[in-house]
């Protein structure tokens, strides 16, 4: 499976676009890039996932580079409620999901 | 919206109980999964089903089994509890091959 790099942290001003950057620079053809987040003492939130082209739903938008290395997570309006640690995986299957350091994403008002 | 529903938040036990952890979700998912998470080491998957009464070692089964006897209930055992058990342990599920798993809250074991 490949590896995901991510910024330990980063913060960003209630109200702004939150851009969270993932490098997967050892992506195959066939592996998503998942991203969940983790608000402390609770489970795992799915947020968005693809293959190659970008997508977008209700919580946020996924851009996927031309060459698939690299990704970004854009929360386009950041609330307080959206200070939480954010995690890139890159998986076929998604069966064995491995979670990494992720980006601790602290929202300041 | 996707509901994983696992049946207790926090729970104590002693050293040598036997511990069933219950876990249902709400959207006729083919495949069930058990993770613990443990600070510094991530998650890691204990068990999982693909279908009732199927399934198939994680990567840490040693200590624990599971049942699956209706599509939308998955329970872990922990046969007789040990200190190292303690854990936050967490449900998820899923439908098809590369769709994402959803998560329930999690339940904070400890054993005493």
């Amino acid at each position: 499976d490949a590896k995901t790099t991510q910024p330990p942290s980063m913060d960003c001003a209630e109200g702004r676009a939150a851009n969270l950057p993932c490098n997967h620079s050892t992506i195959s053809g066939n592996e998503y890039v998942y991203w969940y987040r983790q608000i402390h003492s609770q489970g795992p939130q799915y947020i968005i996932h693809g293959l190659k082209n970008n997508e977008t739903n209700e919580m946020a938008s996924l851009i996927i580079t031309e060459d698939r290395k690299s990704s970004t997570l854009i929360l386009p309006h950041a609330t307080l409620r959206d200070t939480a640690v954010y995690y890139c995986i890159v998986r076929t299957g998604a069966n064995n999901l491995f979670f990494g350091t992720g980006t601790r994403l602290t929202v300041i008002p | 919206d996707v509901k994983v529903t696992q049946s207790s938040r926090y729970l104590v036990k002693r050293t040598g109980e036997k511990v069933f952890l219950e876990c249902v979700q709400d959207m006729d998912h083919e495949n069930m999964f058990w993770y613990r998470q443990d600070p510094g080491l991530g998650l890691r998957l204990i068990y999982f089903s693909y279908d009732v009464k199927m399934k198939e070692k994680g990567d840490i089964p040693e200590g624990y089994s599971v049942s699956r006897e209706k599509k939308e209930r998955f329970s872990l055992i922990l046969e007789s509890a040990s200190t190292n058990q303690t854990s936050m342990y967490l449900c998820a599920s899923k439908q098809g091959v590369n769709q994402p798993q959803h998560f329930g809250d999690g339940t904070r074991l400890s054993i005493l």
